[in-house]
């Protein structure tokens, strides 16, 4: 267990609903990631944060992500309208230091 | 895009054996770094090496970095069933201010340790 926690674990959606992922992060580390994993892949990043601020986000996130981080705590990925290619383990990562610490992902499925 | 590629894909070994595990990557670096994946969980930083740093070890493991051929191997001495996982290394560019930030990972070796 690295301190940081993921919710829901797993997430079982029809194509075209609206998804939301809630990452808490150890409290003192102010900067946190977003990752998507495909099965046989590597992580790959999606978006970062330091302290609230969004400081750069991949092309991978299209116009359907969108991710929040109010006063620098929690953060919030939330994908709209999902489609079958969004499938794949979400996660969320936190830093201090060099290293980084990952919750154990969210699972989304969409059917 | 994924940045590093590590070699074998899949490697099977007896515990006690020891495992090697590559990984190539394709832009300069600040540092490198070794992860852990159990099945269908979280990564779990193992270890990390700076650019300026050829070889570094903790416990039973042992990575080298060879900058001019932009590689890097990992070495699990005297393995347990306990390390069957999968094995991911990642790259921080060069430009990133010495910090981490946006990990650029491969796609992983599977380790299986057979009892």
């Amino acid at each position: 267990d690295t301190g940081v926690s993921q919710n829901p674990r797993h997430k079982i959606t029809k194509r075209g609903q609206n998804v939301t992922f809630r990452c808490d992060p150890i409290s003192e580390h102010n900067r946190l990631y977003w990752y998507r994993q495909t099965l046989g892949q590597g992580p790959e990043f999606l978006t970062y944060f330091q302290n609230e601020a969004q400081l750069e986000k991949s092309r991978l996130l299209s116009d359907r992500f969108s991710a929040e981080r109010p006063k620098g705590s929690f953060s919030t990925l939330e994908i709209q309208r999902t489609e079958q290619g969004d499938s794949a383990m979400y996660l969320c990562a936190t830093q201090i230091g060099y290293e980084q610490y990952f919750g154990p992902g969210t699972r989304l499925t969409v059917t | 895009s994924q940045q590093g590629e590590e070699d074998p894909q899949a490697l099977s070994i007896q515990e006690g054996e020891n495992a090697t595990m590559n990984c190539s990557y394709k832009t300069s670096i600040n540092n490198l770094q070794w992860y852990r994946q159990n099945s269908g969980r979280g990564l779990v930083h193992l270890i990390l090496i700076r650019s300026n740093e050829r070889e570094k070890h903790s416990g039973r493991l042992r990575v080298t970095l060879d900058t001019s051929k932009k590689s890097s191997s990992l070495l699990i001495t005297a393995s347990r069933a306990a390390d069957t996982a999968s094995y991911f290394c990642a790259t921080a560019p060069q430009n990133s201010g010495g910090s981490n930030y946006k990990l650029t990972f491969g796609k992983g070796t599977l380790l299986t340790v057979n009892p």
